[in-house]
């Protein structure tokens, strides 16, 4: 899964401002999944996207929240004014589908926020 | 709504002994399910998936069987070593709908 990019891989955020996390995917891979683990908890679906196509997005919160993954460049996930209970790790993976769908995950972007 | 439950959420176990972690969901009706390993401040490593026509599947050490009737999944890992400590995820999918279990955090002592 080393070809999975995440950045940043730590993020601080102070309260009202905006986070921006990206999310590039291994080459080839068109489909991309952000996931949320909040601490103690297990990973909780977000959005699934597809370049220029949001094709699943109800695990995300309805304000604040939003994603895209643009024809060129890489996927990115913004919360804008972020709260302490946005502190997580946030994971990206890209589908392969090799007879059998395969997520690819990336290392994570850990968001403290302030 | 399928719902992952993970059992326990915690083991601790001596280096050298076999042990059996559990996997539970709700809705039957899955593709495939897949164990991962997760290690502190790291992202996550899949370690099995197991097709839904499939019952088992194996890797070294690793091995994990699944019951789609009775929802439920097993990772044996034998003869654990230091070096499997980490958190442990199931998770099962349908379509484009992956739902992760909270994991067991497992500690094997030296």
């Amino acid at each position: 899964n080393a070809g999975v990019m995440q950045n940043p891989r730590h993020l601080v955020r102070r309260r009202g401002q905006e986070a921006r996390l990206r999310c590039s995917p291994m080459k080839g891979h068109s489909h991309v999944y952000w996931y949320r683990q909040l601490p103690e908890e297990g990973l909780k679906f977000m959005v699934y996207l597809q370049k220029e196509n949001i094709i699943d997005e109800s695990g995300m919160p309805k304000e604040r929240f939003s994603a895209e993954f643009p024809k060129e460049g890489p996927s990115i996930l913004r919360i804008q004014q972020v709260v302490r209970g946005d502190s997580a790790a946030y994971f990206c993976a890209s589908l392969r589908f090799e007879g059998v769908e395969t997520q690819y995950f990336g290392p994570g972007t850990r968001l403290l926020v302030l | 709504k399928q719902e992952v439950t993970q059992i326990p959420a915690a083991l601790s176990v001596p280096e050298g002994e076999n042990l059996v972690l559990n996997c539970s969901f709700t809705d039957s009706a899955i593709y495939n399910l897949q164990w991962f390993r997760q290690d502190p401040g790291k992202g996550l490593t899949s370690l099995l998936l197991i097709q839904s026509s499939q019952r088992e599947q194996t890797s070294g050490r690793l091995n994990a069987s699944l019951d789609k009737s009775s929802g439920r999944s097993t990772l044996y890992i034998a003869a654990s070593q230091p070096g499997d400590s980490a958190t442990y995820l199931c998770a099962v999918i349908r379509n484009n709908d992956m739902r992760f279990g909270a994991g067991t955090r497992l500690t094997v002592k030296p």
